[in-house]
């Protein structure tokens, strides 16, 4: 089946700074979204993007479907970014495969 | 527009005991996807599901787990005679028709096995 892997796997930041997040996928998918598990363990959707860039407030993402990658981008990042991001993608079925996250603390 | 309504939030069982797992999609979701999050894990599909119909069940075991979305009501899994391994968080997720859309996930229960 599909593997998918996320780096960094831990990043800690101050706030005010940029990061950018990265899944790798081993083959090609046509379905994939970015979620953030906020600390309370809430996922809350952010990005559907099989390919293309979407932009949404401080966040964006950036799908290179043919290169199989996605980045996530996170500017001017505040404390209340903290939590874990999830990467997730679907192939030939709707079922979604989830990479290990990256979890990000956000000091004041 | 209510979102994904999971419920209970929290259920605590005795192992051997069965646990009851609710998920209500989202108005007008006729697609259902139920995930499993083990502790500082990403999570796990377990089973998909259409009104009456189990689509896709190649993440679930084998034994004392099973899932259904009737007609009418939410959609439950159930796992019979739990084992402390079961402790997790279990997601549900709903989509609107035709598939391959955004995913929409609840809350989550979360399980804990005495």
């Amino acid at each position: 089946g599909i593997q998918v892997e996320q780096s960094p796997p831990d990043l800690i930041l101050q706030e005010g700074a940029n990061s950018t997040l990265r899944c790798n996928f081993s083959d090609s998918v046509n379905n994939l979204q970015w979620f953030h598990q906020n600390p309370w363990g809430q996922l809350i959707n952010l990005f559907y993007i099989p390919s293309g860039t979407k932009q949404n407030g401080r966040l964006s993402a950036t799908t290179v479907a043919t290169e199989r990658y996605s980045l996530l981008y996170i500017s001017s990042s505040q404390t209340t970014d903290s939590g874990v991001y999830f990467c997730a993608g679907g192939a030939k079925s709707e079922k979604l495969v989830f990479g290990k996250g990256t979890k990000l603390t956000v000091n004041p | 527009n209510a979102g994904v309504m999971q419920n209970p939030r929290h259920l605590v069982r005795r192992r051997g005991q069965e646990a009851r797992l609710r998920c209500s999609p989202m108005k007008g979701h006729s697609h259902v996807y139920w995930y499993r999050q083990l502790p500082e894990e990403g999570l796990k599909f377990m089973v998909y599901l259409q009104k009456e119909n189990i689509i896709d069940e190649s993440g679930m075991p084998k034994e004392r787990f099973s899932a259904e979305f009737p007609k009418e009501g939410p959609s439950i899994l159930r796992i019979q005679q739990v084992v402390r391994g079961d402790s997790a968080a279990y997601f549900c997720a709903s989509s609107p028709p035709p598939s391959r859309q955004t995913q929409y996930f609840g809350p989550g229960t979360r399980l804990l096995v005495l």
